[in-house]
């Protein structure tokens, strides 16, 4: 199947700096990339969907400012958590679609980035 | 978009069949029916996909009734490391939408 690969793969910061998170697709173009989150214990949440050369569109009650999402290219959309908070320390994972002949809607997920803020 | 309903947890031992059914009762007629594990952080890994009758793979068969409002999940004969949750999708060929994911199954298998 196609591989999504996220980076990095955790990261601990203080609070009140931003952290960059990348979700690659290494063999496939996506014109349109997914963010998701995980809380311990809970099920994946869909924050935003990455659209290449536009603006991402995000979910109800995502606040756009703190997550602001770059995908500046068919293999690349960043996420960067902005004056991260504690409460912002959660596991966030990424998935794209390859379009074309795979057919449904077939997603495939990065390993996820495990965020830790101080 | 969907809504899917599935067994919060179910238990088992290694060597048995464990089938995990999903109801998906306003299923779309442009829906794919999608199965996903997951372990501990962990990002979700593809394990099935079909749209009706049964489609098998290495690693497991979905079967999915002509009505297509539910689909079962088949694990032959799990081991250890199939514990997991176990997550069940509908999603369409609509490009740019995103899968929503409900709360999942979590297989817990003893030896």
């Amino acid at each position: 199947g196609a591989v999504v690969s996220q980076h990095p793969s955790w990261v601990i910061c203080k609070s009140g700096t931003s952290v960059k998170i990348e979700c690659r697709s290494l063999d496939f173009q996506a014109t349109t990339m997914f963010w998701y989150r995980q809380f311990p214990k809970q099920s994946l949440m869909l924050m935003a969907t990455s659209n290449e050369g536009s603006k991402a569109t995000y979910e109800q009650g995502v606040e756009k400012d703190k997550f602001l999402i770059n995908h500046a290219s068919l293999t690349l959309s960043t996420l960067t958590v902005t004056s991260a908070h504690p409460e912002d320390s959660s596991f966030y994972i990424c998935s794209a679609r390859p379009g074309g002949t795979h057919g449904g809607d077939t997603q495939y997920f990065g390993p996820g980035t495990r965020l830790t803020v101080l | 978009l969907a809504k899917t309903t599935q067994p919060i947890s179910m238990d088992s031992y290694e060597g048995q069949e464990v089938n995990i059914t999903c109801s998906h009762n306003n299923i779309a007629t442009n829906d794919y029916i999608t199965w996903y594990q997951q372990f501990p952080s962990q990002g979700p890994r593809f394990i099935i996909q079909g749209y009706k009758t049964k489609v098998t793979n290495e690693v497991a068969s979905l079967f999915i009734p002509a009505d297509r409002k539910s689909s079962t999940l088949s694990l032959p004969r799990v081991s250890l490391s199939d514990t997991a949750v176990y997550y069940c999708l509908v999603g369409g060929h609509q490009a740019g939408t995103a899968l929503i994911f409900g709360k999942g199954t979590t297989l817990s298998v003893s030896s």
